[in-house]
């Protein structure tokens, strides 16, 4: 079993949706949660970072996290075509020294005018 | 500005030359990292620094090296390539402690195709 699911999609919504990333995890450890967008040809950035359950929310942009069910999701609101990407959730353990970060593969959205 | 620099962005070369991938981070981070992608998987970890004269090998099997002499410099050298080296690579850095150490800021990559 892997330490993090996530559909890769591909997730097709028009513009002004509102779209709901998830990813499911296995190690109850991992405390820090990380959702990050990558465009094409380019590198991961950094969208939303969160320290245990909650939410988050920054701008059209919310991240959840429920600890209990281990599974986390990003909500995206009043989606726009700049919003097309591949969408990559993260996460780690407080015991990890390294920050080491476990991935999923990734969701490619794209939002159509 | 800071910001985390990757030179080639894209490299095509023939098998069984020495290839060098640079990477240099003006974030001032202490903690630095090399990952594999391929398309639709997961990121791998293939190299990780802890700061100057710290390198250590990651979870992906990888016949690559890294050295990091300077903190800012973290470059990434294959000996002899290999089609199955073909990938993109990406360097990312992040703090060495507290919370903010899971915050992996990363550069732009690499697509390096070997034929």
């Amino acid at each position: 079993q892997k330490e993090v699911e996530q559909d890769p999609g591909p997730l097709s919504v028009p513009e002004g949706a509102i779209v709901s990333l998830n990813c499911t995890y296995s190690n109850s450890a991992f405390q820090y949660f990380m959702w990050y967008r990558q465009y094409s040809r380019k590198g991961p950035e950094l969208l939303m970072y969160t320290y245990s359950s909650g939410n988050k929310e920054d701008g059209r942009f919310t991240a959840q996290v429920d600890k209990s069910s281990k599974y986390i999701s990003l909500f995206i609101r009043d989606s726009q075509p700049s919003d097309s990407a591949t969408y990559l959730c993260a996460m780690s353990d407080r015991g990890s020294t390294l920050g080491r970060l476990y991935f999923g593969r990734g969701t490619q959205l794209t939002v159509w005018p | 500005e800071a910001d985390i620099y990757q030179t080639p962005r894209y490299l095509v070369i023939g098998t069984g030359k020495k290839i060098t991938l640079e990477c240099s981070q003006t974030m001032g981070h202490d903690k630095m990292y090399w990952y594999q992608q391929d398309p639709g998987m997961e990121l791998h970890l293939i190299h990780y620094s802890y700061g100057v004269n710290s390198t250590e090998k990651g979870d992906l099997s990888s016949e690559s090296t890294v050295s990091r002499i300077r903190t800012e410099h973290f470059p990434l050298t294959l000996e002899s390539a290999r089609p199955s080296h073909t990938s993109q690579y990406l360097c990312a850095s992040s703090e060495l402690t507290g919370p903010s150490s899971y915050e992996q800021y990363f550069g732009p990559g690499t697509r390096l195709t070997v034929t």
